[in-house]
């Protein structure tokens, strides 16, 4: 079956700007994470989406970046005004129950403020 | 902070070696993952331990783990040139997973 998609694989902006990334978890997964990795570094995490709870947004750097997730399904991180310290690779998990199993991640998006 | 931390930083070895990486984390865990990452881009999921599982196996991979020294080591065995990448681990407590930075394996021909 299909894995975790994310789009767009890279996306190039001027400081200032909003972006969209997209997330498209493995089908009937309830759990979906946001994480940001830097270059060189470990993986940060951003948000956490379980069912129909409420998110754990704890991660989140600023009121800057917000996501949702519809129908429980499809997930957009959003940056707005974006900044220099933005540039990362946006890594999308999802899992089939929280916590206690695997995530599966997809590709990544490399975000590049310029 | 991160809750994991792996080391070494960087690990060189020759094809056919074997290869142990360690992971230090700081409270207490429901499990913890390796995870295996090539070219900055999606982790794949190695292995996962159990917080009252002392060993695991998987093909060459071996995991440990020591609860009461807060540590795991992942020894992969007879590496082969295409293990190149890095390996992170990854603790579960509570309902967050932290990762560490990672360890960048090198595995020369």
């Amino acid at each position: 079956g299909a894995g975790v998609s994310q789009s767009p694989s890279n996306k190039v902006t001027e400081k200032g700007k909003d972006v969209e990334l997209r997330c498209d978890p493995i089908s009937g997964h309830t759990a979906l994470y946001w994480y940001r990795q830097s270059l060189g570094q470990g993986l940060e995490f951003l948000i956490y989406f379980q069912g129909n709870s409420a998110p754990d947004k704890s991660g989140l750097p600023s009121d800057r970046f917000s996501a949702e997730r519809t129908g429980g399904s499809v997930s957009t991180l959003t940056i707005q005004r974006t900044q220099q310290e933005d540039s990362a690779v946006y890594l999308c998990a999802s899992s089939p129950v929280l916590l206690n199993y695997e995530q599966y991640f997809g590709p990544g998006t490399r975000l590049t403020v310029t | 902070s991160q809750q994991g931390e792996e080391d070494p930083q960087a690990l060189s070895i020759q094809e056919g070696e074997n290869a142990t990486m360690n992971c230090s984390y700081k409270t207490s865990i429901n499990n913890l993952q390796w995870y295996r990452q090539n070219s900055g881009r999606g982790l794949v999921h190695l292995i996962l331990i159990r917080s009252n599982e002392r060993e695991k196996h998987s093909g060459r991979l071996r995991v440990t783990l020591d609860t009461s020294k807060k540590s795991s080591s992942l020894l992969i065995t007879a590496s082969r040139a295409a293990d190149t990448a890095s390996y992170f681990c990854a603790t579960t407590s509570g309902s967050r997973l932290t990762f560490g930075e990672g360890t960048q394996l090198t595995v020369n021909p």
